[in-house]
């Protein structure tokens, strides 16, 4: 079992409302990611961090923001929930010396009403 | 662009039977290619990495083979068992070692008495 946590696990918030997705883990992995899946759908990056202080955007384009203070946290916020962002998140960590095998958290379904 | 080709139909098998799943890439062939099991309504969990210089890897029932002539990859599981029963990912990292992996959208295998 990954030590990665993810918190809250469902959200049903209405529309207009900031949210945080808080993510951590236990590893001590230098990089950790977002995706977003949808039901029967492959998992998007959205975000991605190589180290503390240090974040990209993924391949799929996405209204949230990520910051990367301490290695082991990697929170992503909304800053006006819609319901286009009515989805999975799903945040996951590796570290080069594993093989690049990343661990995920169980993850956060968002209902945006 | 890169593209990932996973069976969208679900694989019906018998218990004990092999099940046999296909992975096809496009364009650039990846440094690595990475098998995952997702439950429903949880994470993907890793379950083999194979290299480009390597053309079959094991771990007690599964074997992946990866060849990048024909840019596939199969993913094979014996005497295939109920809680084998899941949605398996093909994961592909195009960036040359960046860990930024592309998943297909993955085969749900059902494995019936």
């Amino acid at each position: 079992e990954a030590d990665i946590y993810q918190t809250p696990r469902y959200l049903v918030i209405g529309t207009g409302k900031k949210i945080t997705l808080e993510c951590s883990q236990t590893m001590g992995h230098d990089k950790m990611y977002w995706y977003q899946q949808d039901p029967g759908m492959e998992l998007h990056l959205i975000h991605y961090s190589y180290g503390v202080n240090s974040t990209e955007k993924g391949d799929l384009s996405s209204e949230s923001t990520v910051s990367r203070i301490r290695t082991e946290h990697f929170p992503l916020t909304l800053e006006s929930a819609r319901p286009s962002h009515t989805s999975q998140y799903l945040c996951a960590s590796s570290d080069t010396r594993e093989q690049e095998t990343q661990y995920f958290g169980p993850g956060t379904r968002l209902l945006v009403l | 662009s890169q593209k990932i080709e996973q069976n969208s139909e679900a694989l019906n098998i018998q218990e004990g039977k092999t099940a046999t799943l296909t992975c096809n890439y496009t364009n650039y062939s990846p440094a690595y290619l990475q098998w995952y099991r997702q439950d429903p309504g949880r994470g993907p969990v890793f379950l083999l990495l194979i290299r480009e210089n390597e053309k079959e890897k094991r771990k007690e029932r599964l074997k992946v083979t990866f060849d990048t002539t024909l840019k596939q990859s199969l993913f094979h599981i014996t005497a295939s068992q109920p809680a084998d029963s899941a949605t398996y990912l093909c994961a592909l990292d195009f960036t040359g070692g960046g860990n930024k992996l592309t998943f297909g959208t993955g085969t749900q295998l059902k494995v019936e008495l």
